[in-house]
């Protein structure tokens, strides 16, 4: 079975301070982790993926198999950044996603 | 890129009826699937529509409550059958094409009273 969690509902920080937002995942062969982003009244959509290492608006994940963790860091919070952040896994062979509950983050000016 | 789009947006419906909610993609996509967001929960995978045969449904999800239809590559639609308010819920479809990335539409908001 696979499963995502993320352990935090709301992330409340302020403009320009450091945020990481958790992710743990179970799977027992190779993932492929994703972060997807719904900001207010907008459709979910696609952040980064851990296959491209790329940073997307200044965040990066790194997947750590040892922990089984893809956490999404940001160095300096950014007001419009405030949204929804799910982290979704999909594992070997499946096309489809498995969500975790998803972490509202809150960028306080 | 797909852009898909999702209709309706939302509705209010009475229990026991039905809901037919349709998928359109600008793009030819490898895979459709449908997804439900129950009010402050996760999305969950309800099943993956085939197109031109019966879709693949998930634990707890089953055909004749939620019967999927895919006629052709583009198109799909879930229909929430004999409604109960437990069904409330955001009804997300999904697709992906070949590199993997998975686009979503905006939703289908139905509240059952």
């Amino acid at each position: 079975a696979q499963r995502v969690t993320q352990p935090e509902k709301l992330l409340s920080v302020f403009k320009g301070a450091p945020v990481e937002l958790k992710c743990n995942y179970s799977y027992s062969g190779s993932p492929e982790l994703f972060w997807y982003v719904q900001y207010s009244r907008q459709r979910l959509q696609l952040l980064l993926r851990h296959i491209s290492r790329e940073s997307i608006k200044g965040f990066t994940a790194d997947l750590n198999k040892g922990e089984t963790s893809f956490h999404l860091k940001k160095p300096f919070a950014q007001e419009e950044d405030s949204a929804m952040y799910y982290c979704a896994l999909r594992g070997t062979g499946r096309r489809a996603l498995t969500f975790g509950s998803g972490t509202r983050l809150q960028v306080q000016p | 890129s797909a852009v898909i789009s999702q209709k309706p947006s939302r509705d209010i419906c009475q229990r026991g009826t039905s809901l037919t909610i349709q998928c359109q993609v600008d793009s030819q996509v490898t895979m459709m699937f449908w997804y439900r967001q129950q009010p402050g929960q996760s999305l969950t995978l309800i099943a993956t529509a085939n197109q031109g045969s019966e879709a693949t449904y998930e634990s707890g999800f089953v055909i004749d409550k939620f019967p999927i239809s895919r006629p052709n590559l583009t198109f799909s639609t879930l229909t929430v059958s004999n409604m109960s308010p437990e069904d409330s819920s955001i009804y997300l479809c999904s697709a992906t094409g070949s590199d993997t990335e998975a686009f979503f539409g905006q939703g289908t908001r139905l509240t059952v009273v």
